[in-house]
Parts: structure tokens; sequence; C-alpha cells
């Protein structure tokens, strides 16, 4: 399957402070990624499409000045929270698509766990 | 956001049992997949399903395409103390750039 890492695992921020999340794809180029946030003991939702070279797309509900996305290269996504609060304190994850023979799949980083306190 | 149904929402069972679970819309998919998440961390794939009425297997997980489009299945057979976990249905719809939307996970627990 397809490798993707996230960086940092876990981050502990001030209310009001800009936290950067990283999502890579390590052995194959994605032009296209996802930003989903799950809370406790809920499924993923999804909050954003990140599409290289181009602006992404967010989800109804979701402020685009809030989530800042950019996806500048072909292995790199990044999520950036600005001005986190306590209830952005979430788990971030973000997905890759990977387009193969018989259809789409999305391979998933292994999250970022977030705490504004 | 829309949420695929998915049943049991949770499971106790013995190791060594036969595990069934089940995901279920309104609308039509054209991509069911089935994920696997342990605590902290990212979904894993576990198996992907791209036509109606398609039987996959991997290992001991067998997944189905519902002939109807509206749903799927998975099954654990013999299931072992490491199948303990978070198990989510995903589906793609044509014409939606590709976003999938996900079910509302079954847990499953394992007991010796």
């Amino acid at each position: 399957g397809a490798v993707v890492s996230q960086h940092p695992s876990w981050v502990i921020c001030k209310s009001g402070t800009s936290v950067k999340i990283e999502c890579r794809s390590l052995d194959f180029q994605a032009t296209t990624m996802f930003w989903y946030r799950q809370f406790p003991k809920q499924s993923l939702m999804l909050m954003a499409t990140s599409n290289e070279g181009s602006k992404a797309t967010y989800e109804q509900g979701v402020e685009k000045d809030k989530f800042l996305i950019n996806h500048a290269s072909l292995t790199l996504s990044t999520l950036t929270v600005t001005s986190a609060h306590p209830e952005d304190s979430s788990f971030y994850i973000c997905s890759a698509r990977v387009s193969r023979g018989r259809g789409e799949t999305q391979y998933f980083g292994p999250g970022t766990r977030l705490l504004v306190l | 956001g829309q949420q695929l149904n998915q049943s049991p929402q949770s499971m106790f069972i013995q190791e060594g049992e036969d595990v069934s679970m089940n995901c279920t819309s309104s609308s039509i998919f054209n991509t069911w997949l089935w994920y696997k998440q342990d605590p902290g961390e990212g979904p894993v794939l576990l198996i992907a399903l791209y036509k109606a009425g398609e039987l996959t297997s991997n290992g001991r997980l067998t997944a189905q395409f519902g002939i109807t489009r509206k749903d799927s299945f998975l099954n654990i057979s013999a299931s072992i103390p490491s199948d303990v976990g978070i198990y989510f249905c995903a589906g793609r719809k044509t014409g939606t750039a590709s976003k999938l939307t996900f079910g509302t996970g079954t847990r499953l627990q394992v007991t010796l």
C-alpha cells in the first residue's frame, strides 16, 4: 500500500496561536489529498479537499480562513489551524487519493492530535 | 454531513468466532472501502470494492459490494485478539470529486 505520514503526531498549544500540520505521501505522488477531523468515539468528518497547485475546496460549515490548506507540491499538503481555540482540539487525519487499475482509494496518515489550552 | 449507517455499533465476541458487520445507505455508491482504526491512529485500508456483487478477500477478511450498490458487508473469520478496533466502511459516489462518505463505525472487542 501507499504510505502517508503526518507531522507532528501530537501538539499542545495555547489558545490564540496557530498550528501547522504536515501531510506527506512518501512513496508516491498525490495530486489530491484530504483533511478530516475526528472527535472522540465518532467517525471521520471531511473538512476539505486539497488539490496540488490550486485552491482547496472546503466542506459546508468549515471556515476556510480558520483552516488554511496549502498543497504546494505533489507530496506535501499542510493544514494550518489559525488562532486556535479549545474547541479546535481534535484528531486531524489526512489522506491521499490513489488511483490504480481497478479504481480509486484513499490511504490515511497516522493522524495528529491537537490540544488547545 | 451525511454518514453511512453501520451495524452493529459494537460487538463483544469470543476469540475464534466469526464476525459480520454491514453498511447501508439510501444512495448508490460506485466504490466501497473498509478500514480498521486502532486507538490514536489513522484508518488502515483493509479491502476495496469497485463492482456491484464483487466479493473480495484479504486473509480472514471477506467483503462484498451489495447488488443494489447501496450496501456492503464485511466478515471476519476466526477472530483473534488483534482484530480489536473500530471498523469503518466508506463509500464513494460518482461525480463527488473522489470524496468519501464514512460509516458510523463498528467497535469490535474480542475476549480470549
